[in-house]
């Protein structure tokens, strides 16, 4: 069965420091989304990806969040000076149209220190 | 106000209980998600809901879109069902999802 796969699994940064997390999605996939867990809260939207742009973000996104899909494969978060707050589990998601089911990759944990 | 809520928050069940979960929302939706979510951490999705009902192997969703209500349905539980189970509900003409903060299911043997 085809899979999202995320990489690293686990990334420790220092505060301040930039960081990408690293998607790829199911090749016919057309639609992208981040979202973040912090520990013992609940998933949260960050942002979603189509055609190239982003189509929607929420508030958590601002100016330190970047997502670009470079090559046509890869699908990347960028945080661009990391804050301890910033501590959570990012998960990559696509959907073959905007409503269909979504695949989740089994997430990245981020831990910044 | 959380526009997804869930209950229960915890749930403990016996091996082989029929277990139900159920999810109220408040906006307008185009569809309804059922996530499991293990204790690693990785998401998998069970249903996709958008009326009616819908069935994979022991598991069952329902959903209610008047009531802006829906149930997933667990028969014959099996300690490998524990996870915590999540729902999420996807708003008309948005492409974000909104997440309710997951059910713990635990089944002891």
């Amino acid at each position: 069965e085809p899979e999202v796969t995320q990489t690293p699994s686990h990334q420790v940064t220092q505060m301040g420091q930039e960081v990408i997390l690293r998607c790829v999605p199911i090749s016919n996939h057309l639609y992208f989304y981040w979202y973040r867990q912090i520990l013992g809260q609940k998933v949260e939207f960050l942002v979603s990806f189509y055609n190239n742009e982003i189509s929607e973000k929420s508030e958590i996104f601002d100016d330190q969040f970047s997502v670009e899909r470079p090559d046509g494969s890869n699908f990347t978060l960028k945080i661009r000076s990391t804050k301890l707050e910033d501590s959570a589990m990012y998960f990559c998601a696509g959907t073959a149209q905007g409503n269909t089911e979504a695949f989740f990759g089994q997430g990245t944990r981020l831990t910044v220190v | 106000k959380n526009e997804v809520e869930q209950s229960p928050q915890n749930l403990t069940a016996q091996e082989g209980e029929f277990i139900t979960i159920n999810c109220s929302y408040s906006v307008g939706i185009s569809a309804l998600h059922w996530l499991q979510q293990h204790p690693g951490g990785g998401i998998v999705s069970l249903f996709m809901l958008s009326s009616g009902k819908k069935k994979h192997g022991r598991l069952i969703a329902t959903i209610n879109i008047q009531e802006k209500h829906s149930s997933l349905h667990i028969t014959a539980s099996h300690p490998r069902d524990s996870a915590v189970y999540i729902c999420a509900a996807r708003p008309y003409n948005n492409n974000d999802m909104r997440f309710g903060a997951g059910t713990r299911l635990t089944v002891k043997p």
